[in-house]
């Protein structure tokens, strides 16, 4: 298995663009995650999914984040209009059932200038 | 421009010595606990969990151990190698929670 997939890898953008990150699930997990992690922060939860459907964004910081999932292996974390506090690296995880333990992608470092 | 990070607290060890990790998490309730092993440009990795029914789980070179009663938990890895350099997070889930909570992580720098 190719584990968790997320692109981009990096993201510079200007500030007030729209910047859209992408996440492929492990086949067969219900459970996805989206974190953020910064040196401030640490890693912190934004939200999560069960079974494609929204359970809990009480961690996404502003109406400016918004994130979907229209199917089972697939994605994507959206932030419009960026700003430069935005920058950070944003983490997509799935497990195999609620509770248990998360496999990571690789993150995309975003940048916004 | 950015403010300056929290530094993350850290351990120094020789190549060959044994690691201790420690983490003191809070909530009596927290019935799972994970350890993550995060490399530079990676993201985290699971490397051995533990339910609170257990005080001792063992993996390849690492064993976990769980005190309930001072809510503390730690992360032992033996003949410490290069390759274990990294930041090393705890995460506590409990009954009433979906999702683990990460702890703020502790860098690991082994010295050949």
């Amino acid at each position: 298995d190719a584990g968790v997939i997320q692109s981009p890898r990096h993201e510079v953008t200007e500030m007030g663009q729209e910047v859209t990150l992408r996440c492929k699930p492990i086949s067969g997990h219900n459970s996805l995650f989206w974190y953020r992690q910064t040196m401030m922060r640490g890693l912190e939860l934004l939200i999560y999914f069960n079974n494609n459907v929204p359970i809990d964004d009480s961690g996404m910081p502003e109406d400016r984040f918004s994130a979907k999932m229209p199917n089972a292996s697939f994605s994507t974390l959206k932030i419009q209009p960026s700003e430069p506090r935005d920058s950070a690296v944003y983490f997509c995880a799935s497990s195999l059932a609620t509770g248990q333990q998360a496999f990571f992608g690789q993150g995309t470092r975003l940048t916004v200038v | 421009g950015e403010s300056v990070g929290l530094h993350l607290p850290t351990l120094s060890v020789q190549e060959g010595d044994n690691s201790i990790i420690n983490c003191a998490y809070s909530n009596s309730a927290s019935d799972y606990f994970i350890w993550y092993k995060q490399e530079s440009g990676k993201g985290p990795q699971f490397i051995i969990d533990i339910r609170s029914n257990m005080d001792k789980r063992q993996g390849q070179r690492v064993t976990v151990l769980l005190n309930k009663t001072v809510k503390h938990l730690s992360l032992q890895i033996a003949a410490t190698q290069p390759g274990d350099s990294a930041v090393y997070f705890c995460a506590e889930k409990s009954g009433g929670s979906y999702i683990p909570t990460f702890g703020r992580g502790t860098s690991l720098i082994v010295h050949p």
